[in-house]
C-alpha cells in the first residue's frame, strides 16, 4: 500500500540551530514533492516544491532535497527561530492530487 | 492575494443532521479538494473536482458528498451527520501552472454531537 511517513511528530531545538524534517514514501512515483507549512487552527501554507530530476532547492533559510532512489525528503530549517515553530506537511504530487503526510511538529526555544 | 474562504470556522450539529459546508475561491482554479485532518493521521482527500459538475472520491468518500455547480464554488455534504465525522475540513484549490500548489482555506472545525 501507498505511505508516507514524516520521520517524527516533535521536534524541540535551540534557536540557532539547524533543524532537519525527513519524508518517506513507499509506493509512489511522484512527479514532484511539496512541503507546507501549517499553524494551529488554520489551512496549510505552501513553501517549496521539488521536482524529481532536481536534486536540492532552497528558498531563503529552507532547503529541501529529494532522493528519488532512497524514496526520501529532506526538509531542513537553517539558523531557526521561535517564528518557525509550526507542523510541516510534505506532500506528493501525482495524477493532479496530493498525498500528505501526517506532519512534524518544530519547535523552537529561545 | 489569492484566497480560499470557508463558509464557517467552528459549527456545532447534531447527530443525523445534514451539514453543508461551501468553500469559495477566487483564483478560477478548475481543480478544488476537500481534506478532513485528525491528529496523527493528517490530511486525508474525501473528494476533489477538476470542473464544474465533476467529482471524483477520494480516499475516504463514505458518508460524503460533493457538489460543484459553478467552478469557483466546491460544497461538501454530510447527508447524515455522525459522531466519528468531528473534525477538521479544509477546502483547497489547485494551481496546475504552478505544478500542483496548493491554496487552502482556514478551515472549518465541526463538531458533530
Amino acid at each position: 500500500s501507498q505511505k508516507i511517513e514524516q520521520n517524527s511528530e516533535a521536534l524541540n531545538i535551540q534557536e540557532g540551530k539547524t533543524a532537519t524534517l525527513t519524508c518517506n514514501y513507499t509506493n509512489y512515483s511522484p512527479a514532484y514533492l511539496q512541503w507546507y507549512r501549517q499553524d494551529p487552527g488554520r489551512g496549510p501554507v505552501f513553501l517549496l516544491l521539488i521536482r524529481e530530476n532536481e536534486k536540492e532547492k532552497r528558498k531563503e533559510r529552507l532547503k529541501v532535497t529529494f532522493d528519488t532512489t532512497l524514496k526520501q525528503s529532506l526538509f531542513h530549517i537553517t539558523a531557526s527561530q521561535p517564528a518557525d515553530s509550526a507542523t510541516y506537511l510534505c506532500a506528493l504530487y501525482n495524477d493532479y492530487k496530493l498525498s500528505f503526510g501526517a506532519g512534524t511538529t518544530v519547535t523552537v526555544r529561545a | 492575494d489569492v484566497k480560499v474562504t470557508q463558509s464557517s470556522r467552528y459549527l456545532v450539529k447534531r447527530t443525523g443532521e445534514k451539514v453543508f459546508l461551501e468553500c469559495v475561491q477566487d483564483m478560477d482554479h478548475e481543480n478544488m479538494f476537500w481534506y478532513r485532518q485528525d491528529p496523527g493521521l493528517g490530511l486525508r482527500l474525501i473528494y476533489f473536482s477538476y470542473d464544474v459538475k465533476m467529482k471524483e472520491k477520494g480516499d475516504i468518500p463514505e458518508g460524503y458528498s460533493v457538489s460543484r455547480e459553478k467552478k469557483e464554488r466546491f460544497s461538501l455534504i454530510l447527508e447524515s451527520a455522525s459522531t466519528n465525522q468531528t473534525s477538521m475540513y479544509l477546502c483547497a484549490s489547485l494551481n496546475l501552472e504552478m505544478r500542483g500548489e496548493q491554496f487552502f482555506g482556514p478551515g472549518t472545525r465541526l463538531t458533530v454531537l
